[in-house]
This record gives structure tokens, C-alpha cells and sequence, in this order.
């Protein structure tokens, strides 16, 4: 079936850090993939996506690459900032299998100055 | 710009109580969905709705959850009789297209705390 595993956190870095949150997934063919952050109070909220094998997608300094030989979609930044503090989801869409999407647990960043 | 707002942002209710949580989606979409994140695990789906109606729906999703479009802009998720393990985080979501490749927008969730 579809699922995403993802990387356990809390994460706890300095500023000026780089990021990397694990992302794997389970698939057949060829899903789209999503990172969504959530900050405090707010809804999740989506950061970046990737719908075809080795598409790379970025969006406020934050990347991740589609790779399907490894079956992976981790984010990635190089320099965190306090603002970024955050939970972050990682999740997977299917259109020959409805409209659902199958999220990660999600991982708490926390960025400490 | 447009977003999802839910309502209440925490509900807490007796067992056996019923309860309605309310979405408003972003006005152009067309496609709703109902997810929920019980603490410490997964984001679930629960169901998809399109034309006033279910089109997809999870196993969570049994005879005890509807879901219903009263109006022009609102979307609500009943649970008719609330049971100790639907204590969870409700998300609602929206989006133009259908189909799991278009990006859905979620609201800030309502925590459903069932005592």
C-alpha cells in the first residue's frame, strides 16, 4: 500500500544550522510528494511538492528532491533561522487512488538562537 | 490570501455526546476533506467530498461520522456519539482539483478532546 515514514523528532538545532528532516515513502508507480510546515496555531500549510521522479522543489530556502531509486523526499535547508520553528509534515498523493494524501508523522523543529 | 478556518478550535465533550465541527473552505474549491491526527501518530484521512457528496472514504470513516455541506460555504464533520478514542486533532482541507496530485489547503485544526 501507500505510506510515508519519517524521520522522529523533536529536532532541536542553533540558528544558522542546516536542516535535514528524512522523509522515505511506499508507492507503486509514481506518486506526488509534499512537505507541509505547520507553525504555531495555524494550519498546515504547504511548503513545497514534487511530482515527478528527480524534480527538485524549494520554496523560502527549503529544498527536496523526488528520488525514486531510493524512494525518498527529504528536506533539506542550509541555514535555519528561529522563524522556521515549526512542524513539518511529509506526505504523499496518488491520483489513480483518490484524492487522499498519506502523511508522515510529522517532526517538530525547534531553532534556538 | 484565502485560507481554511475551522471552528471550535477545541471541543470538549462528554462519551456518547454528539458533536459538529465546522470548516469553511477557501470559496473557489470544489473538493473537501475531513483528516484527523490522533496525538503521536499519523495524519489519517477520513473522507473526500465532491457534489455534495462522499466520493472517497476511509475505514475511520464508519456509520458513527458524516459530513455534510449545509450551505454555500460551510462544510461540517458530525460525530454522533463520541467515543474516548476520537480524542484527536481534526484537519479540514480544500482544493480546486480532484484527485490526490493537487495541493490541498488545510485549516488550523480543532482538538476534540472526548472525556
Amino acid at each position: 500500500g501507500n505510506s510515508v515514514t519519517q524521520m522522529e523528532g523533536p529536532v532541536t538545532l542553533s540558528e544558522e544550522a542546516f536542516l535535514t528532516i528524512n522523509c522515505t515513502y511506499t508507492a507503486t508507480g509514481y506518486p506526488s510528494l509534499f512537505w507541509y510546515v505547520q507553525y504555531p496555531g495555524e494550519g498546515l500549510q504547504l511548503l513545497l511538492k514534487a511530482t515527478k521522479a528527480d524534480d527538485k522543489g524549494s520554496n523560502k530556502g527549503f529544498e527536496a528532491t523526488y528520488r525514486k531509486e531510493t524512494t525518498s523526499f527529504h528536506l533539506e535547508k542550509g541555514s535555519v533561522q528561529v522563524s522556521d520553528s515549526a512542524v513539518y509534515f511529509c506526505a504523499l498523493g496518488r491520483s489513480n487512488t483518490g484524492n487522499q494524501f498519506y502523511f508522515g508523522t510529522g517532526t517538530s523543529l525547534t531553532v534556538i538562537p | 490570501e484565502p485560507e481554511v478556518t475551522q471552528t471550535p478550535s477545541h471541543q470538549v465533550t462528554q462519551m456518547g455526546q454528539e458533536v459538529i465541527l465546522r470548516c469553511v473552505p477557501i470559496s473557489n474549491h470544489l473538493y473537501f476533506y475531513w483528516y484527523r491526527q490522533i496525538l503521536g501518530q499519523k495524519v489519517e484521512f477520513l473522507v473526500s467530498f465532491y457534489n455534495n457528496e462522499i466520493s472517497e472514504k476511509s475505514e475511520i470513516f464508519d456509520d458513527q461520522f458524516s459530513v455534510e455541506r449545509p450551505d454555500g460555504s460551510n462544510f461540517t464533520l458530525k460525530i454522533r456519539s463520541t467515543k474516548l478514542e476520537d480524542s484527536a486533532m481534526y484537519f479540514c482541507a480544500s482544493s480546486e482539483a480532484q484527485g490526490g496530485t493537487d495541493t490541498q489547503y488545510f485549516g488550523p485544526g480543532t482538538r476534540l478532546t472526548v472525556l
